[in-house]
């Protein structure tokens, strides 16, 4: 496979599930990022993560956990979510973080999460 | 601050007209990058270009063109004589040292129909 994959491609989970979101990308890139896109709202930057390093976590609640195990594999554990939570969550990877154009991010397919 | 406003919510034209875009930035940096990206309705964003901000050459690919003009602020993205295919959200992004580098801000992004 090329480029950035990410499974499942439609989860619905109650309230009190636990689940998870997995990312890969098979470009060689040494970043990557979570991005939440809510109906009619801006992309949300969630987390960011350079050599499995996390960068940035931006506010993000408890309930998103993320896991980066090495360059290639981002997650997003998920629990006790909310209905306010369902959005499409797009995974992004680029070169490297904030480098001198480097950071030009290639994203998956997204992951539609539906809340009941 | 740093913003990119897309004021345009959503264009509708008929098929091979030509369209275009807007896209205005704020930045205080003096090197930044400019990105446009597509995402069609399967939901993955589809990266077109990146411009940084000591190139105002106008660039040309096919049917696309982008319009870069530092004393404007502005980085428009023209389609000519569109298609149906591309129908999709297109978003204009920005990322600059002082947006941290890894933070691409994006726009809200503009719905193009393009119908037959």
């Amino acid at each position: 496979e090329t480029g950035v994959t990410q499974t499942p491609r439609h989860l619905v989970m109650g309230m009190t599930n636990k689940k998870s979101l997995k990312c890969e990308q098979h470009l060689g890139h040494n970043a990557m990022y979570w991005y939440k896109q809510s109906a009619k709202k801006p992309l949300e930057l969630m987390f960011v993560y350079s050599l499995e390093e996390r960068v940035e976590n931006n506010s993000v609640p408890s309930r998103f956990s993320p896991e980066c195990p090495n360059s290639s594999h981002l997650f997003l554990h998920l629990h006790t979510l909310q209905p306010e939570d369902s959005a499409l969550y797009l995974c992004a990877s680029s070169q490297e973080v904030g480098g001198a154009g480097t950071d030009t991010q290639y994203f998956g397919p997204g992951t539609r999460l539906t809340v009941l | 601050a740093q913003k990119v406003t897309q004021a345009q919510t959503e264009i509708s034209v008929v098929e091979k007209e030509d369209v275009t875009l807007d896209c205005v930035y704020e930045t205080r940096d003096t090197t930044y990058y400019l990105f446009w990206y597509k995402q069609p309705p399967s939901g993955e964003l589809v990266f077109l270009i990146r411009r940084n901000s000591f190139d105002e050459q106008n660039e040309i690919s096919g049917r696309y063109s982008w319009n870069f003009q530092k004393s404007t602020s502005s980085f428009n993205f023209t389609i000519t004589a569109s298609q149906v295919v591309d129908s999709a959200v297109y978003f204009c992004a920005l990322s600059g040292r002082n947006t941290g580098g890894f933070k691409t801000i994006f726009g809200a992004g503009t719905r193009l129909f393009v119908k037959a």
